[in-house]
């Protein structure tokens, strides 16, 4: 059975760090895409991040370039998300997501439960 | 990157079709087929509906389908039931690993 989890989300003050984790197990991790998709409190989903198999590409939305950064460790089938520069309007659920497939290009198939950041003016 | 435009909310009574419009652009939906739709209900996270346009993950009913004209996408759910009450999400590939999502769209059954 495929699972993501979540973790590394708490209370922050604008303009400090977090760095999210996204533990995978019930799959080969590094025979896979992953990316990380947010949501606002009583908002819609914003894809934010996405990193190849191989780690040899990543891209992020123009809302956290710059300040967030995506990144993998196969060997401990986990995925990274660093959040740097926090603003309010960062505040959300993030979700670690897969697709169906090795890539995610057709659609986030499996996502973890969400891990909370709250930054704080 | 702009949000994907879906209609804020839909209603429909049991047993009747109901179908949900996402309109992008030719740089997102009308370039490729790689649109999906998601269900949330509260405090969940989202569940996969519909995948490249028209294409269902393993489990998912055939009262769910997609499709695509243009620029706009379709999700279509037939023979609606009441636990289809939920927050619907279209997704769009929009080039070099980005993604754009719709807005979302809250269905009532009446």
């Amino acid at each position: 059975e495929v699972q993501l989890v979540e973790s590394g989300g708490g209370v922050v003050q604008s303009g400090g760090s977090l760095r999210l984790s996204c533990v995978s197990s019930g799959f080969i991790f590094g025979d896979y895409d992953m990316a990380w998709v947010r949501q606002a409190p009583g908002k819609g989903l914003e894809w934010v991040s996405h990193i190849t198999r191989d780690g040899s590409a990543t891209n992020h939305a123009d809302s956290v370039k710059g300040r967030f950064t995506v990144s993998r460790d196969s060997a401990k089938n986990s995925l990274f998300l660093q959040i740097n520069s926090l603003r309010v309007e960062d505040t959300a659920v993030y979700y670690c997501a897969r697709g169906l497939y090795s890539t995610v290009t057709g659609g986030f198939c499996y996502w973890g439960q969400g891990t909370l950041v709250s930054v704080s003016s | 990157q702009s949000a994907l435009t879906q209609p804020r909310s839909v209603s429909g009574s049991p047993g009747q079709s109901v179908a949900i419009s996402c309109t992008g652009t030719s740089s997102d939906v009308g370039a490729y087929n790689y649109v999906s739709w998601y269900q949330q209900l509260p405090g969940k996270a989202p569940k996969l509906l519909i995948f490249d346009v028209t294409r269902r993950p393993p489990g998912v009913p055939d009262r769910f389908s997609g499709s695509k004209s243009g620029n706009t996408a379709s999700l279509t759910i037939s023979g609606l039931q009441a636990e289809d009450e939920a927050d619907y999400y279209c997704c769009s590939h929009a080039g070099s690993y980005t993604w754009v999502f719709g807005g979302g769209t809250s269905l009532t059954v009446l």
